[in-house]
């Protein structure tokens, strides 16, 4: 069965420090996997995706996101944070076989602090 | 290019009402899917539709949903009669393609209560 999980239900970073929102997976075969933003009142936005190749994968808004097979992981990065990314973080699965549908994690409230 | 309309942005009706959403997506994308967001957790997905034909409607509960996209264009997600487990934000997102690589792109959603 499908699954995605998000440790952390709240990530406090202070403004320009790197920042790490993480994310473990379960999957049958090989993973699609995706991150959106959800800033509020607003629909969620797409920032990056994994289907194959590189494991570091680079998005929208210097976001990136490293795939890790052995770790089942693929945890969202950023070098320096801005007070604007605070918002709340979404992580997602397909897999290769098996259901179709893609599945989200319950979400990662980013909070960065001047 | 403009991006997924949905209408009402806000709903408010009592348990056992009718309500229906109506979802516009970007133009030319052929998929288009209904996911519910219950607070404090991930979207779920309800219902696909690859044209007008349902791929997947495994988790809707079909006894008081129901959804349709006639035209292949624009789509109505109906509930009747609501229950109070109803409240929730209805997203309608979609694709290019129903592909497992292709990213979704959302509306901003309907937030439903019931009360």
């Amino acid at each position: 069965a499908q699954s995605v999980a998000q440790p952390e239900d709240q990530v406090n970073v202070a403004e320009g420090n790197p920042l790490t929102v993480k994310c473990t997976y379960s999957v049958s075969g090989n993973p699609y996997l995706f991150w959106y933003v959800q800033y509020p009142n607003r629909g969620l936005q797409f920032l990056l995706k994994y289907i194959t190749g590189d494991n570091l994968v680079k998005g929208s808004y210097g976001f990136e996101a490293e795939f890790n097979k052995s770790q089942t992981s693929f945890h969202l990065k950023k070098p320096s944070a801005l007070v604007s990314d605070s918002a709340l973080y979404f992580c997602a699965v397909r897999g290769e076989t098996g259901a179709n549908n893609l599945f989200f994690g319950t979400g990662t409230r980013l909070t960065v602090i001047p | 290019e403009a991006g997924v309309a949905q209408s009402p942005r806000y709903k408010i009706i009592e348990k056992r009402q009718s309500v229906a959403f109506w979802c516009n997506p970007i133009s030319g994308h052929a998929t288009l899917y209904w996911y519910q967001q219950i607070l404090g957790q991930g979207p779920k997905l309800l219902i696909q539709f690859q044209n007008n034909g349902v791929v997947d409607d495994s988790q809707l509960p079909k006894d008081r949903f129901s959804a349709e996209r006639l035209k292949g264009v624009d789509s109505t997600l109906k509930i009747q009669p609501a229950k109070l487990e109803d409240s929730a934000v209805y997203l309608c997102a979609s694709s290019s393609e129903g592909g497992l690589s292709n990213e979704q792109f959302f509306g901003p959603g309907t937030r439903l209560t019931v009360l």
